[in-house]
């Protein structure tokens, strides 16, 4: 069956590190985003893309950054981490339809990561 | 820009009870997609329900149904015959036809009373 995985699902690391957190996507979608999750926030949009070479940022992008250099991966790397970078990450993707037409999709989510940076 | 609101921080039920869980949302797309996602405690995001706007029939899925009124940009989810697996983390979501970006309310968390 077609997934979408996350790694590390758990990752403690110290201020002023890098981080890079994995998403990989058997789909095949066009779509991927990366969100975070804080209580009383919902999902914020960090960055999204909507193909290999293609990124873009997203409402809360400062301090991180993706590449897409194939349709199965986007990295999420955190250059410096910051105490407020503490959170769960969810990566996603979805479909973009036929050519021309409506996208139709919804998200496919992963399992998530708890990223605690002290 | 959209902007998708949860009014209810908080809500519980009775089992075998129903209950109301309530969206409003803004959108300047003239056409687009609602969804509810769950989350449970294993934090799996699991798709509950989805609403073409265009189409004026409510939908449905088994005891999950919505109640869609498109004037008052309302997307209230409906459950009914509560069960202890349907307490969660609720989101409202909406997502233009053309656009790719899905925008998530706060959420409402659900409790189910024994």
């Amino acid at each position: 069956d077609a997934e979408i995985t996350q790694s590390p699902r758990h990752k403690i690391t110290e201020t002023g590190r890098q981080v890079t957190l994995a998403c990989h996507q058997t789909w095949n979608h066009n779509n991927m985003f990366w969100y975070r999750q804080d209580l009383g926030h919902g999902l914020r949009l960090i960055h999204y893309s909507y193909g290999v070479q293609d990124t873009n940022k997203g409402e809360v992008s400062d301090g991180y950054s993706v590449s897409r250099s194939n349709t199965e991966d986007l990295p999420l790397t955190l250059e410096s981490a910051a105490s407020s970078q503490t959170s769960v990450y969810f990566c996603a993707s979805s479909s973009t339809g036929t050519s021309g037409g409506p996208n139709t999709g919804e998200l496919f989510f992963g399992e998530g990561s708890r990223l605690t940076v002290l | 820009a959209q902007t998708v609101t949860q009014s209810q921080p908080e809500m519980s039920v009775q089992e075998a009870e129903t209950v109301t869980l309530s969206c409003t949302y803004d959108t300047s797309e003239s056409d687009y997609y609602l969804f509810w996602y769950k989350q449970p405690p294993s934090r799996q995001m699991i798709l509950v329900i989805r609403q073409e706007a265009y189409k004026q029939q409510n939908a449905t899925e088994n005891r999950f149904s919505v109640n869609f009124q498109k004037a008052a940009k309302s997307f209230s989810l409906k459950i009914s015959d509560s069960q202890l697996g349907d307490a969660a983390m609720y989101f409202c979501a909406s997502r233009g036809v053309y656009g790719q970006n899905f925008v998530f309310g706060p959420g409402t968390r659900l409790s189910v009373l024994p």
